[in-house]
Formats: C-alpha cells, sequence, structure tokens
C-alpha cells in the first residue's frame, strides 16, 4: 500500500498571508495527487486533481505542484474561509489512502 | 445534479453488523466508482472501500475481514456491511463518487453529507 504522509498536522497563519502543505508519498504516484478541503461538520471538498488541476469553481489562490513522491498545496492571500483542515490522497492506485491531515488555524 | 446519501441505524450495539445504504442520483453506478471512507471524529480520513462501476469490490485490508460492500443498481444504492463492531468504529461514514479526467487522474468528486454511526450498548 501507498503510504502518504503530511506536513505539518497544523498550521496557524493570519488572513492574507500564504501557506504552503506538503505530502510525501511512500512511492512514486506519477502525479496522481489529489487535494481536499473539509471544514468541520461538513464532508470533503475537492481541490485539486493530478497534483495540479485546479477544480471547476476553485479560486486561483489554490495551487498544487509536485511529482513522483513529493508534492504541495499552497494557499495564497489567506481568506477567513480557508481556514479548515486539508487532505492529500493517493489517487493512483488502491488503496486510495489519504494523508493524515493538516489544520490550518488562524493566528 | 449528482447527489449522495448515507443512511444508517446511528447507534449499533457492540460486535453487532452495520448496514449503510448510499442512494445516489444523477449518475450511473455501472458508469462510475463509489467508495466509502470513514472519519473518527476529530480524526482523519480512513478508506475503505470501494464499488467498481463493473460490479467487482476491494477493501482496506485492515477491515477486509469485517467488511462487505454491495449494490443494487435498479435502485442506484450502494450498501455497506460491517460486522463485529467495537467502540474505534464509531465514526462519520461517507460514500463517495469516483471522476476522473481522461481516465489519468482519478479523485472524489462528489461526497455524501455522512452518518454518525455510534457504537455502544
Amino acid at each position: 500500500d501507498i503510504q502518504m504522509t503530511q506536513s505539518p498536522t497544523s498550521l496557524a497563519a493570519s488572513v492574507g498571508e500564504s501557506v504552503t502543505i506538503t505530502c510525501l508519498a511512500s512511492e512514486d504516484i506519477y502525479g496522481s495527487l489529489v487535494w481536499y478541503q473539509q471544514k468541520p461538520g461538513k464532508s470533503p471538498q475537492l481541490l485539486i486533481y493530478g497534483a495540479t488541476i485546479l477544480e471547476d469553481g476553485i479560486p486561483s489562490r489554490f495551487s498544487g505542484s509536485g511529482s513522483d513522491t513529493q508534492y504541495s498545496l499552497k494557499i495564497n492571500s489567506l481568506q477567513p474561509e480557508d481556514f479548515a483542515s486539508y487532505y492529500c490522497q493517493n489517487g493512483l492506485s488502491t488503496p486510495r489512502t489519504f494523508g493524515g491531515g493538516t489544520k490550518l488555524e488562524l493566528k | 445534479q449528482v447527489q449522495l446519501m448515507e443512511s444508517g441505524p446511528g447507534l449499533v450495539q457492540p460486535s453487532e453488523t452495520l448496514s449503510l445504504t448510499c442512494t445516489v442520483s444523477g449518475f450511473s453506478l455501472t458508469s462510475y466508482n463509489v467508495h466509502w471512507v470513514r472519519q473518527p471524529p476529530g480524526k482523519g480520513l480512513e478508506w475503505m472501500g470501494v464499488m467498481w462501476s463493473g460490479g467487482s469490490t476491494d477493501y482496506n485490508s485492515a477491515l477486509k475481514s469485517r467488511l462487505s460492500i454491495s449494490r443494487d443498481t435498479s435502485k442506484n444504492q450502494v450498501f455497506l456491511k460491517m460486522n463485529s463492531l467495537q467502540s474505534e468504529d464509531t465514526t462519520t461514514y461517507y460514500c463517495a463518487r469516483e471522476g476522473n479526467w481522461e481516465l489519468q487522474y482519478w479523485y472524489f468528486d462528489f461526497w455524501g453529507p455522512g452518518t454518525m454511526v455510534t457504537v455502544s450498548s
């Protein structure tokens, strides 16, 4: 099984700042990396797939990068609605493993 | 529009069997994969298993001995059954549709709202 390791597990930032979350796969996933955002009490929402492709309707301040085993999610100019938890996922193979999550909190 | 909705008992006795239903609309189960994911309170997401569009299944190896996923395409429903429930199975259970980009990249594009299941006597 492919293991997904996310860092940091939590992150405090202010509105307007930029933050980066990283995800490391235990083996090459050939760009098949997915990012989700989850707000308290809600189901996860798709942000990015294929490591870099922004889902329709997602603001352009979100961006993804990476290849092979190392991937990143960057959020520019944080907005109040961005404070949530973020998860990466292996979209290449079964099991579709998730990273442990990153909780982005308001500083 | 695409919708998924989980339904289930809410409360299950320890050692009993959990039965959940994911009712979908706006797409065909024979064209899209449907996955089950769970999330303990305050914790991360755990992939449980999948009903592939072709009708086969795959399971999380840690749950495989207890888990069964099936479907009724005529009713647009996917079912999850898990036996021998314990307190650690107290979580929110989600079903999610899997979309793809040109059959190259796969992702969960629509999720149900989730159903919370508590295992307690």
